[in-house]
């Protein structure tokens, strides 16, 4: 079956734009959460969606948000850009039953300039 | 959740057994220990999840001891592909949610 899919995969944006990642998860997963890649920081989670509604949230601004769809798609924005913006953003994929494994796209790569 | 102490960096060559070991000392009774592996510019990859004891699959094992403070993760025969970033995860999935906390990683880098 098709995997995670994020687009686009890569994005330039100017400092004090905003910007909308979107991901699609496997066929049938729920949840969606999404991820902040950086040199500095690592892997960081932003916040995790199940059925429409977020369900856990990460410690990152209020710049950051994201929704969810009835067809489980998910959308992230960021608006207000910042230079430390800069990441690739990854999604992830489970069913959302307890213990099961997660499945990542390829991610976003983000650059503020 | 509890907090993963695993190398920064291994370096190992092609046709060994690779062991990574991860600590972590405060996991939670409902804590499962999940292992992933991240290629540059790629999404994380599930590679073996496990509670307690032996677990194996196509690709690794994971060994936990009965007190459960660390785990050990075994690449049999490891190839130049599997160059890449390990990470072990400690996560509590009883609870509603699938948030997963990722530390540094390992970086294993196999020679030829």
């Amino acid at each position: 079956k098709a995997g995670v899919t994020q687009t686009p995969r890569y994005l330039i944006k100017t400092r004090g734009q905003q910007v909308t990642l979107s991901c699609s998860p496997i066929s049938g997963h729920r949840s969606v959460s999404w991820y902040q890649q950086t040199p500095g920081q690592g892997l960081q989670f932003l916040f995790e969606y199940f059925s429409e509604t977020q369900r856990n949230k990460g410690n990152f601004p209020g710049r950051f948000s994201g929704r969810q769809f009835s067809n489980s798609r998910s959308e992230m924005n960021v608006s207000t850009l910042e230079l430390g913006d800069s990441a690739l953003y990854l999604c992830a994929s489970s069913s959302g039953q307890t213990n099961t494994e997660a499945f990542f796209g390829q991610g976003t790569r983000l650059t503020v300039v | 959740l509890a907090k993963t102490t695993q190398p920064i960096s291994m370096d190992s060559y092609e046709g060994q057994e690779v062991n990574i070991t991860c600590s972590h000392n405060n996991i939670a009774t409902n804590d499962y220990i999940t292992w992933y592996q991240q290629f540059p510019s790629q999404g994380p990859r599930f590679i073996i999840q496990g509670y307690k004891t032996k677990v194996t699959n196509e690709v690794a094992s994971l060994f936990i001891p009965a007190d459960r403070k660390s785990s050990t993760l075994s690449l049999p025969r490891v190839s130049l592909s599997d160059t890449a970033v390990y990470y072990c995860l400690v996560a509590n999935y009883g609870g509603a949610t699938n948030k997963l906390i990722f530390g540094t990683g390992t970086l294993l880098a196999v020679q030829p």
